[in-house]
């Protein structure tokens, strides 16, 4: 049973314009959430983070939402621009168990010029 | 510097070679991950080494074997792999076990 989802495979942004990226999780014990941005054959690179005691977290051109009583976060880059064209992912831990990181199946993103 | 360094970037090995993949990082982390990540699908831990200790075996087969020689380096030691083992394997690093991981650029496999 997945516990991280991310119902969307695939985005197309115009450039300049917001993309916003929905995570979903299940598990209630999750208080860490994480997302990375993947180019092919890379390694994931670490984006932004958000604890439980927040509801968002800002840096830069990224900000992440998160809602507990939906659980459900959200990415949001503002502006968009080719180069953020990538598979984004959103993962998941829970610090009380050893903070294992539960990830989604990711999300391409295409940013056109 | 957020770096993790992976070696070789790419290794086609036939089922019956033993190879090793290495990862090293010089951020002071304590804690050290083996992923792997097929097409198309997220990352899946292997191990977690805690302070050079093995920590988390996510039941992977014995064909694969890790080795944490000190706590800059992360070996994944492979033998009598089959072709569905084919992916890339990633390393991860943080400075505990519930900080932010950050990733190597991994390992391409093909195992023919």
């Amino acid at each position: 049973d997945q516990q991280v989802k991310q119902n969307s495979p695939s985005l197309s942004v115009q450039e300049g314009r917001i993309s916003i990226l929905n995570c979903d999780y299940t598990n209630s014990m999750f208080d860490y959430f994480l997302w990375y941005k993947k180019y092919p054959a890379e390694g994931p690179t670490f984006l932004i983070s958000i604890s439980s005691i927040k509801d968002k977290n800002e840096d830069g051109r990224f900000t992440v939402f998160l809602n507990k009583s939906a659980k459900h976060l959200s990415l949001h880059i503002v502006p968009s621009q080719p180069g953020d064209s990538a598979v984004y992912f959103c993962a998941a831990s829970d610090m009380g168990s050893q903070g294992n990181l539960i990830f989604g199946k990711g999300t391409k993103l295409s940013v056109k010029p | 510097d957020t770096e993790v360094t992976q070696t070789p970037k790419h290794l086609v090995m036939g089922m019956t070679n033993k190879k090793s993949l290495k990862c090293e990082q010089h951020m002071g982390h304590r804690a050290m991950y083996w992923y792997k990540q097929k097409a198309k699908k997220p990352p899946e831990l292997m191990f977690v080494y805690s302070y050079e200790k093995l920590s988390i075996n996510e039941s992977v087969p014995s064909r694969f074997s890790p080795e944490c020689p000190n706590s800059s380096l992360l070996n994944l030691h492979l033998h009598a792999l089959q072709p569905e083992d084919s992916a890339l394997y990633l390393c991860a690093s943080s400075q505990g076990r519930t900080d932010t991981q950050y990733f190597g650029p991994g390992t391409r496999l093909t195992v023919l």
